[in-house]
């Protein structure tokens, strides 16, 4: 079945910086690429998704690149604000709709 | 209006014992899922529904037991609970089960036995 791998596990960035987290996957059929944003205490939630005939897709300030190559996708956070802080989840599908989720990331924006 | 409703939100109980998590969705989604959220944040699948058939079933201890008497619900027993079984549980649903359907997450089911 699809591995999503996502890394780093934690990231402090200033705010007004960027945030950059990258998911690896494994399964080369997977042909959609969800983040979620799960606040302390809350439910994920859909941010941005991005299918495999795209290579960025942008909202705002928030952004998402596929490179099917090397099989890795990246979240793009620019101007980060203290309600950026949250987990971030990468998952990726191929078909099925069985997401396989990465194992988080833990944002937090220093003020 | 809540799109997806999980009762109870907290459920506090002692080993051993049998309970019940509901889902319900007004999305008119076709398709559901239980997820189980580790302390460590894992979030792994369970059970899937595609109009009240399942469709997903993961290595996940016959003591749960899923049920969905139409596609807008989706329910969890679980018997003899352990304390392993502690975690937030997630109902969710998305539109079908082709590629691209995003999920809508419930607001899950902190569970914790003792």
């Amino acid at each position: 079945g699809e591995n999503v791998e996502q890394h780093p596990s934690t990231l402090s960035v200033q705010e007004g910086d960027s945030a950059v987290i990258k998911c690896t996957y494994s399964d080369s059929a997977s042909n959609y690429f969800p983040w979620y944003k799960q606040e302390l205490g809350k439910r994920p939630q859909l941010i941005i998704d991005i299918r495999s005939n795209v290579g960025e897709k942008k909202d705002q300030r928030i952004a998402v690149t596929l490179n099917k190559t090397a099989k890795h996708f990246s979240l793009h956070i620019t101007e980060t604000q203290p309600e950026d802080s949250a987990v971030y989840f990468c998952a990726a599908s191929s078909g099925n709709n069985r997401l396989a989720f990465g194992k988080g990331n833990q944002v937090v924006v220093i003020p | 209006d809540t799109a997806v409703s999980q009762t109870p939100k907290y459920l506090v109980t002692q080993m051993g014992n049998d309970k019940s998590i509901k889902c319900e969705q007004n999305l008119g989604h076709d398709t559901m899922y239980w997820y189980k959220q580790d302390s460590k944040k894992f979030l792994k699948i369970m059970f899937s529904y595609n109009n009240k058939e399942l469709i997903i079933n993961e290595t996940v201890p016959n003591r749960f037991s899923p049920k969905s008497p139409d596609k807008a619900h989706l329910n969890l027993h679980i018997n003899s609970l352990e304390l392993g079984d502690s975690a937030v549980y997630f109902c969710a649903s998305s539109r079908g089960t082709g590629p691209g359907y995003g999920y809508t997450f419930g607001s899950g089911t902190r569970l914790t036995v003792v």
